[in-house]
């Protein structure tokens, strides 16, 4: 198994501008997190979903935030429009219980919004 | 409400020495800990939990309901420690939310 996957691994783009990032969850996992993560407020999280419907929205800053589900294999978080203040590392992650629980996080990616 | 404490934001050891990286926890019920281990740049890992009393890399924790601990601990540090050590607890049953605390720098010194 590959892992989680996330894509692109960096990102700069310019305030204003729609971002999306993905993720690909362990095929079998059926709960799936965003993070974000910065220097000054640590590791939060923003969404997570559990069999492709979401559960707690509650760490979503704000409405330019959106994270969809589609299918057990993918999963976006959008950022429209950017601000400077997102500047961050988005982790996804993705977990199942059983024999073998815990979580896999992917590499990341850095978001940078100039 | 699930709260996870980790302390001390920078622990500064020498290679050789007893490391103990402290994490308290709330939480109503009986959670699931792990410790996650994340090296410069690099994505978190899982580095155990307490449900399987491993150790890994050296590295060992035990929950302590009495005192709501689960202090991370090795007795000797090695240079290759040098990461962010995140706390982190998820419910048991239900929902699978893992909410971590705020993470501790360790940093071992030759």
């Amino acid at each position: 198994d590959a892992g989680v996957i996330q894509s692109p691994r960096h990102e700069v783009t310019e305030m204003g501008q729609e971002v999306t990032l993905r993720c690909k969850p362990i095929s079998g996992h059926n709960s799936l997190f965003w993070y974000r993560q910065t220097m000054m407020r640590g590791l939060e999280l923003l969404i997570y979903f559990n069999n492709n419907v979401p559960i707690d929205d509650s760490g979503m800053p704000e409405d330019r935030f959106s994270a969809k589900m589609p299918n057990a294999s993918f999963s976006t978080l959008k950022i429209q429009p950017s601000e400077p203040r997102d500047s961050a590392v988005y982790f996804c992650a993705s977990s199942s219980r059983g024999p073998n629980y815990g979580y896999t996080f992917g590499s990341g990616t850095r978001l940078t919004v100039v | 409400a699930q709260r996870v404490t980790q302390p001390e934001k920078l622990l500064s050891v020498f290679k050789g020495a007893p490391v103990e990286l402290k994490c308290n926890y709330s939480y109503s019920g009986s959670p699931e800990l792990f410790w996650y281990v994340q090296y410069s740049r690099q994505r978190l890992q899982l580095l155990l939990r307490h449900i399987s009393r491993e150790s890994i890399k050296g590295f060992t924790a035990d929950l302590n309901k009495g005192e709501t601990s689960f202090h991370l601990k090795k007795p000797f540090a090695q240079e290759e420690d040098s990461a962010m050590y995140y706390c982190a607890l998820a419910p048991i049953t239900g929902f699978q939310k893992l909410v971590f605390g705020t993470g501790t720098r360790l940093l071992v010194s030759p």
